[in-house]
């Protein structure tokens, strides 16, 4: 079964807009962890956000948002104003504390923003 | 920058020969893993060195040897792939063992490989 579901496979977008990435992940874990990571075309994958399981609190770290919303078991991403260089492949990823060296991956979601 | 090296950055390898893909990191980390990954795929796990002990090793094909010299480096001897083994190859670390917020995972640009 796919622990990390990311539904939306390619968005587009004009330059300047808002957009949200969807994750949604299943664990039977009660300690577990989130994570986004953004693989421009270079090939690189970058961290960009992490949770654990016990902070639900929601953040903003410049353009970049995220909501976790245990309820439903959903991550979402959100870029404001959203820019070319935002273009890049981007992956939710979940660890669990019992098995901590397995990471798994969402399919992806490709975004291209257009200028 | 990563913090991550890899090299080569390409490979290109006929399915006779012998090569190695290298990686480094210097951030003190040590777990290191290698992982594979196709086109428009999520990266898929192949091993991971947990204080320079592979302690996991996702039924990877014998083709594939990892080596882990010391908490700094780590190899992947490959000899005799085949072409659908053509990926990137991304190396990755972590702090500790587990892979947790205050430990995530920090990976290289990765090995774009070609094997005719």
């Amino acid at each position: 079964a796919q622990k990390v579901t990311q539904a939306q496979t390619e968005i587009s977008v004009v330059e300047k807009e808002d957009v949200t990435l969807d994750c949604v992940y299943e664990t039977r874990d009660t300690t577990y962890y989130l994570f986004w990571y953004k693989q421009p075309p270079s090939g690189e994958l970058v961290f960009l956000i992490r949770r654990n399981s016990f902070d639900e609190q929601n953040e903003i770290s410049g353009r970049y948002s995220w909501n976790f919303q245990k309820s439903t078991s959903s991550f979402n991403f959100t870029i404001t104003a959203s820019q070319v260089v935002d273009s890049a492949v981007y992956f939710c990823a979940l660890s669990e504390a019992d098995t901590g060296n397995q990471f798994y991956f969402g399919t992806g979601t490709s975004l291209t923003v257009i200028p | 920058d990563t913090e991550v090296t890899q090299t080569p950055k390409h490979l290109v390898m006929g399915m006779t020969n012998k090569k190695s893909l290298k990686c480094e990191q210097h951030m003190g980390h040590r777990a290191m893993y290698w992982y594979k990954q196709k086109a428009k795929k999520p990266p898929e796990l192949m091993f991971v060195y947990s204080y320079e002990k592979l302690s996991i090793n996702e039924s990877v094909p014998s083709r594939f040897s990892p080596e882990c010299p010391n908490s700094s480096l780590l190899n992947l001897h490959l000899h005799a792939l085949q072409p659908e083994d053509s990926a990137l190859y991304l190396c990755a670390s972590s702090r500790t063992g587990v892979v947790t917020p205050a430990s995530p995972l920090h990976f290289g640009n990765g090995t774009r490989l070609t094997v005719t």
